[in-house]
Order: structure tokens, then sequence, then C-alpha cells
């Protein structure tokens, strides 16, 4: 069955160090591969959306790898901050059909 | 940008009571989506729907069911409710094949006593 693994352990990162998060996934052909923030009690905002022919993607302070081949994606967050402070989750989508990864959770230490 | 909007934030229901949660977004989006959420389990597709009185089984439909009488508004209904349906809802819509995420309404923390 299709399978997203995302680490369930929280990762503590120093404020102004790079944060990587890694999603990996198997038996799954995603077209295009997401990553949301979610804030406690608030719903999944999205954040960056990478397809399936890309390798790398960017957005401000943001970057996400695909590899198709490993089946793994990777999220970094550069020169964190404490209001980087969230859970991360990735989700693959192919013909309109989404799959969910619970999460990591991301603590910045000031 | 675009909007989706759940009625309320959290709501407290007694065992058997008839539920209903709104959703209504306003960007003319044709799919929308209901969520659970749990603490371990993730986010779990209940129900969705791509279109105007149509409706689809999600992986945990039992004991819910939909209502799509308009485009902008995706009603879930917990028919009786059961203090297993205690949960964070959430709806979502997105424009199909579109290649930009699906955005998610703020959600509604039920508890069921």
């Amino acid at each position: 069955s299709q399978k997203i693994e995302q680490n369930s352990e929280a990762l503590n990162i120093q404020e102004g160090k790079t944060a990587t998060l890694t999603c990996n996934y198997t038996n799954y052909s995603p077209a295009y591969l997401q990553w949301y923030r979610q804030d406690p009690g608030r719903g999944p905002v999205f954040l960056l959306l990478i397809r399936e022919n890309e390798k790398e993607k960017r957005k401000e302070r943001l970057k996400v790898t695909f590899d198709t081949t490993l089946k793994q994606s990777l999220f970094h967050i550069t020169a964190s901050q404490p209001a980087d402070s969230a859970t991360y989750l990735c989700a693959l989508e192919r013909d309109d059909k989404i799959i969910f990864g619970k999460g990591t959770r991301l603590h910045i230490l000031p | 940008d675009v909007k989706v909007t759940q009625s309320s934030r959290y709501l407290v229901k007694r065992t058997g009571e008839k539920v209903f949660l709104e959703c209504v977004q306003d960007m003319d989006h044709e799919n929308m989506f209901w969520y659970r959420q749990d603490p371990g389990l993730g986010l779990r597709l209940i129900y969705f729907s791509y279109d105007v009185k149509m409706k689809e089984k999600g992986d945990i439909p039992e004991g819910y069911s939909v209502s799509r009488e308009k485009k902008e508004r995706f009603s879930l209904i917990l028919e009786s409710a059961s203090t297993n349906q205690t949960s964070m809802y959430l709806c979502a819509s997105k424009t199909p094949g579109q290649n930009y995420g699906y955005t998610f309404g703020s959600g509604t923390r039920l508890t069921v006593v």
C-alpha cells in the first residue's frame, strides 16, 4: 500500500541554522509533491509544490528537493527563526488524489 | 486569496445528536474535501466532492454523510454523534488539475460527550 514517512520525532534546531526535514514514500508515483505548515489548533497552510520532473524549488528561505529515484523529498528552511516552529506535512498528489504524511514537528530554539 | 471558512471553531455535542459542520469557499473551486485529524493518525479523508450534488467516500466514511447543494458549500453530517468522533475536522478545497496546493479551513474541534 502507499506509504509516506516523515520523522515522527520532533526536530530541534538552533536559530539561524538550516532546518532540513525529510519525506520518504513507497508504492507511489506522485505527479506533485507538496509541503504544508500547520500550527497547533489550525488547518494546514500550503507552502510549496514541486512537480515530478523538477529537482528543486525555492521560495524565499524555503527550498524543496524531489528525488523520484530515491522516492524522497527534502524540505529546507535557511536562516531559521523561532517563528518557523510548527509541524510540517508533506503530501503526494496524482490525478487529483492526495495523501498526507503525519508531519514532523520543528522547534527553532532561540 | 482563496478563503475556506468553517462555521465553528469549537463544538461540544452530546452522544446521539445529529451534528452539522459547514464549510464555505469563495473561489469557485470544484473539489472540496472533509478530513479528520487525530494525534498519531494524521489527516484521514472522510468524504469528497468534485461537483454539486456529487459525493464520494473517502477512507473513513462510516458514521458520516455529506451534502453539496451549492458549489461553494460542503457540509459534513454526523448522523448520530459518538464519542469516537471527537476530533479536529478540516475542510479543504482545490481547483482540479492546477498545480497549486489545497486550501484548508481553520478547523472545527468537535467534542462529543
